[in-house]
């Protein structure tokens, strides 16, 4: 079964420093994967996904990521972190032996804390 | 117009009694889900049906039970709730095959005292 993992539950930054969460996949094919974030009491919104075009994904919000095969990674990053980041940030891999239908399966989640 | 819309947003109930929530997408996607987030923010499927066929059915306690009328309806109807059902249930859509990803409603906060 696919899964992800997402090192470190909390994440703090300062406004306007680089912002970097961890997510590290298992998968024994090639994987659909995404980022997606909560704000407070909101459903999920899909910032991007990787669908095995480029590694290199660009998201809403200036959020971007990168696909490494070889160190089965998919770390989400944003140059400049806004107030306005501040946030539940959730990691997720479609399972592609779920019968041709989506069956995403979401990471623990990280807290982003952006400092004034 | 929100694209996936559940009601109600919150729910108070007491234990044993039975409730349900309904979702409803104007998306024309294929295919609906239901995720339970417990406390801790984690995220576990429950059901999926594809054009009102149920796919995915995780373990769920049968207490638990899914509807699908149309392909844009997935309601959820749970019985004799317990304490450990508070939780926030989420709906979400998605077109059918891998690679989409979800668009999700805001969620119900049930709370059983």
């Amino acid at each position: 079964a696919q899964s992800v993992t997402q090192l470190g539950s909390h994440v703090s930054v300062s406004e306007g420093a680089l912002v970097l969460l961890r997510c590290n996949y298992s998968s024994s094919v090639p994987p659909y994967l995404f980022w997606y974030v909560q704000y407070p009491n909101q459903g999920l919104q899909l910032l991007l996904k990787y669908t095995s075009a480029a590694t290199l994904v660009k998201g809403i919000n200036g959020f971007e990521a990168e696909f490494k095969k070889s160190e089965t990674s998919f770390h989400l990053t944003k140059p400049s972190a806004h107030m306005s980041d501040a946030a539940e940030y959730f990691c997720a891999v479609s399972d592609p032996d779920s019968g041709g239908y989506q069956k995403v399966t979401f990471g623990t989640g990280t807290k982003l804390q952006v400092i004034p | 117009d929100t694209a996936v819309s559940q009601t109600p947003k919150y729910l108070v109930t007491q234990m044993g009694n039975d409730k349900s929530i309904k979702c409803e997408q104007n998306l024309g996607h294929d295919t609906m889900y239901w995720y339970k987030q417990d406390s801790k923010k984690f995220l576990k499927i429950m059901f999926s049906y594809n054009n009102k066929e149920l796919i995915i059915n995780e373990t769920v306690p049968n207490r638990f039970s899914p509807k699908s009328p149309d392909k844009a309806h997935l309601n959820l109807h749970i019985n004799s709730l317990e304490l450990g059902d508070s939780a926030v249930y989420f709906c979400a859509s998605s077109s059918s095959g891998q690679g989409s990803g979800y668009t999700f409603g805001s969620g119900t906060r049930l709370t059983v005292v």
